[in-house]
């Protein structure tokens, strides 16, 4: 089993809408949790972290996180075509990060 | 200027090649990383280090070594290129302080190996 397993996608969103991202972990110790953003041959970008059980928002992004569960999600509300990009989930067990093979949305004008 | 510099960012080589990638970071931070990303694979941890003294195999070490020559430098080497190796290579710092330890990407080497 993956350390991090996510929707490969892709996911396609029309202009507006709200984009939903999903990633689960197998480590029950994590306790750091991390949204990147990558465009096509770039370097992935971190566009949120969250620690604690619940919601953290920052501007039209919010990431989810059920510890029980051992889920995290991102959520991009009004979504841009500009936010047309792979979305990788990395999670922090201690001393290292694992991270998935990434969700690639497009969001249509 | 970039916080987080890599060097070459694109580079050709024949199988058997010795090739050196380096590293340099102007953020600060102690810890040092280095992921190869292939296509449909994610991002895969190579080395890490966490200081100077610090030197840790991550998840597919085979056929690299590295040299973290002080706390703002950090080389990846490939002591004989194959061409499995080919993909796209990046150097990531983070900061030991505060606990969180979110990482931060240099602009990565696209390697060829032919």
């Amino acid at each position: 089993q993956k350390e991090v397993e996510q929707n490969s996608g892709p996911l396609s969103v029309p202009e507006g809408a709200i984009a939903s991202l999903n990633c689960t972990y197998s480590d029950r110790v994590s306790q750091s949790f991390f949204w990147y953003r990558q465009y096509s041959g770039k370097s992935p970008e971190l566009i949120m972290s969250i620690y604690s059980n619940g919601d953290k928002e920052d501007g039209r992004f919010t990431a989810q996180l059920n510890k029980a569960s051992q889920y995290v999600s991102l959520l991009i509300r009004d979504s841009q075509p500009s936010d047309s990009a792979t979305y990788l989930c990395a999670v922090d067990p201690g001393n290292q990060f694992y991270f998935g093979t990434g969700t690639s949305l497009t969001v249509i004008p | 200027d970039a916080d987080v510099t890599q060097t070459p960012r694109n580079r050709i080589t024949k199988t058997g090649k010795r090739i050196m990638l380096e590293c340099s970071q102007t953020k600060g931070h102690d810890r040092m990383y280095w992921y190869r990303q292939d296509p449909g694979l994610g991002l895969q941890l190579i080395y890490y280090s966490f200081d100077v003294k610090d030197i840790n195999k991550g998840e597919i070490s085979d056929g690299y070594s590295v040299s973290r020559q002080a706390q703002a430098k950090f080389s990846l080497s490939l002591e004989s290129a194959i061409p499995n190796q080919t993909a796209l290579y990046f150097c990531a710092t983070s900061e030991s302080s505060g606990g969180y330890n979110e990482q931060f990407f240099g602009p990565g080497t696209r390697l060829t190996v032919l």
